[in-house]
C-alpha cells in the first residue's frame, strides 16, 4: 500500500519567515495530494489539495509544488504568521477506485513572533 | 464549522467496556470515514461507508466495527476496551466514493480515554 514520509516533524521560524514541509510517497499511482492543518484540540482542516495534473498550485501565502517523477510534494507558507502555528498534515491517494487517503505524520510548525 | 457533527465530544470508560461513537456527515455526503488519531500514530484510517456498504477497510481491530445506517449517519462500534485504545477518533464525510481523492470534511473528534 501507499507510505508517506513527512519532514521536518517539528520547524520553528520566527513571524515573518517562509515554511516548507515536504512529503514523499511510495505509490506512483497517486494522484491527489491534499494538505490538511490541525489546530491544538482541533478537527483537521482542508488547507489546499493539487492533484497530479498540475505542478503548482497557490492560495494566497500558501502553495504547493508537486514533482511526479521523484514522488514528492512541498507545502510552502510565505510570510507567516503566529495563528499559522498547528501541525500539518499531508497525505496521498489514488484518484476513484477503492482507494483511501494515506496521511504523513504531521508536521508541529512554531511561528514565534 | 465543517457541518460534520461526532457525538459525544469526550468518553471516559474502563478497560474491557464497549462503547458507541455517533457521526452525522454533512448534507448530501453520502461516505463517512473514521479515523484514529495518537500521539505515536497520526491520523490512521480505520474504516469507509458509501450510501450504507463497506467501501475501503483500513488498520481496523477486529474488536472495532462500524455500520452506516440509511439516514447516512455511521457508528464505531469499539469493544473490549484496552488502554492502547484511548485516542481521538474522527470522523469525515465526502460527497462521492471516491475514496482519498474525494474532499473529506471533518468533525470535531471524539476524545475516548480508557482507564
Amino acid at each position: 500500500g501507499e507510505n508517506v514520509e513527512q519532514h521536518p516533524s517539528t520547524l520553528s521560524v520566527q513571524e515573518g519567515d517562509s515554511a516548507v514541509i515536504k512529503c514523499t510517497y511510495s505509490d506512483s499511482a497517486s494522484n491527489y495530494f491534499p494538505w490538511y492543518k490541525q489546530e491544538l484540540g482541533k478537527r483537521p482542516q482542508l488547507i489546499i489539495d493539487i492533484r497530479s495534473n498540475v505542478g503548482e498550485k497557490k492560495d494566497q501565502r500558501i502553495a504547493v509544488t508537486l514533482n511526479k517523477t521523484a514522488k514528492h510534494f512541498s507545502l510552502h507558507i510565505t510570510e507567516t504568521q503566529p495563528e499559522d502555528s498547528a501541525v500539518y498534515f499531508c497525505a496521498a491517494s489514488i484518484r476513484g477506485g477503492y482507494s483511501t487517503l494515506t496521511f504523513g505524520k504531521g508536521t508541529m510548525l512554531l511561528v514565534s513572533p | 464549522d465543517s457541518g460534520v457533527t461526532q457525538t459525544p465530544k469526550h468518553l471516559i470508560t474502563a478497560t474491557g467496556q464497549r462503547v458507541t461513537l455517533r457521526c452525522s456527515p454533512r448534507s448530501g455526503d453520502l461516505s463517512v470515514y473514521w479515523y484514529q488519531q495518537s500521539l505515536d500514530q497520526g491520523l490512521q484510517f480505520l474504516i469507509q461507508y458509501y450510501n450504507g456498504e463497506e467501501r475501503a477497510k483500513g488498520n481496523i481491530l477486529e474488536r472495532f466495527s462500524a455500520q452506516q445506517f440509511p439516514d447516512l449517519h455511521s457508528e464505531l462500534n469499539l469493544s473490549s476496551l484496552e488502554l492502547g485504545d484511548s485516542a481521538l477518533y474522527f470522523c469525515a464525510s465526502s460527497r462521492g466514493s471516491g475514496g482519498g481523492a474525494d474532499t473529506q470534511y471533518f468533525g470535531p473528534g471524539t476524545r475516548l480515554t480508557v482507564l
